[in-house]
């Protein structure tokens, strides 16, 4: 697989569900980072994880992330219409002097009110 | 809360034609990026800017691409002769400490070559 693949590819859920979305990768990480993006918008900041811990929370949002298995997933609990997005994963590399974030190919999240 | 900004947020161009397209990164912030996002596809990087040089550029950002950062705010990417394929979605990103930090995107610029 390519570094950076989510899954599942498209989520639909009632409102006030839980909805789980799942990141692998295959190289090592300095740091995984999620994303949201809204319908043809800007990607906004969610949540970063660094690779010596195993799960963080920000408010309704829970990341875990398991270095053996490179892999992380993203919980979102009582998900609201607004919820609505498109959620990525992207990952630092460990290397100094690689910088860039590598993205995965993206859950798409549909809320139904 | 401070964030980057971008102009324009939509640009349509006539293929072969330059544009510039223009960002102003969180003031503090010392690491820039470029970033692009064909529709429906992932976000790919393109290039990363530290003390006023290139740090790190992926195979896409070829000789038709150049970035700048001609003042203490902005940081330009050009592209000087557009193809098709470079329709897509621009995004800017900085970030204040390198290697570890996050990096906080722009709304990005939508770009349509016809």
């Amino acid at each position: 697989s390519q570094q950076g693949e989510e899954d599942p590819q498209a989520l639909s859920i009632q409102e006030g569900e839980n909805a789980t979305m799942n990141c692998s990768y295959k190289t090592s990480i300095n740091n995984l980072q999620w994303y949201r993006q809204n319908s043809g918008r800007g990607l906004v900041h969610l949540i970063l994880i660094r690779s010596n811990e195993r799960e963080k929370h920000s408010g309704r949002l829970r990341v875990t992330l398991d270095t053996s298995k490179k892999s992380s997933s993203l919980l979102i609990t009582a998900s609201r219409a607004a919820d609505t997005a498109s959620y990525f994963c992207a990952m630092r590399p460990t290397n100094f002097g690689n910088e860039k974030l590598t993205f995965g190919t993206g859950t798409r999240l549909t809320i139904i009110p | 809360e401070p964030e980057v900004t971008q102009t324009p947020s939509h640009q349509v161009t006539q293929m072969g034609q330059e544009v510039i397209l223009r960002c102003v990164p969180i003031s503090n912030h010392l690491y820039f990026y470029w970033y692009r996002q064909i529709l429906g596809q992932k976000v790919e990087f393109l290039v990363s800017f530290y003390n006023n040089e290139i740090s790190e550029k992926s195979e896409i950002f070829d000789d038709q691409f150049s970035v700048e950062r001609p003042d203490g705010s902005n940081f330009t990417l050009k592209i000087r002769s557009t193809k098709l394929e470079d329709s897509a979605m621009y995004f800017c990103a900085s970030e204040g400490t390198g290697g570890a930090g996050t990096q906080y995107f722009g709304p990005g610029t939508r770009l349509l070559v016809l």
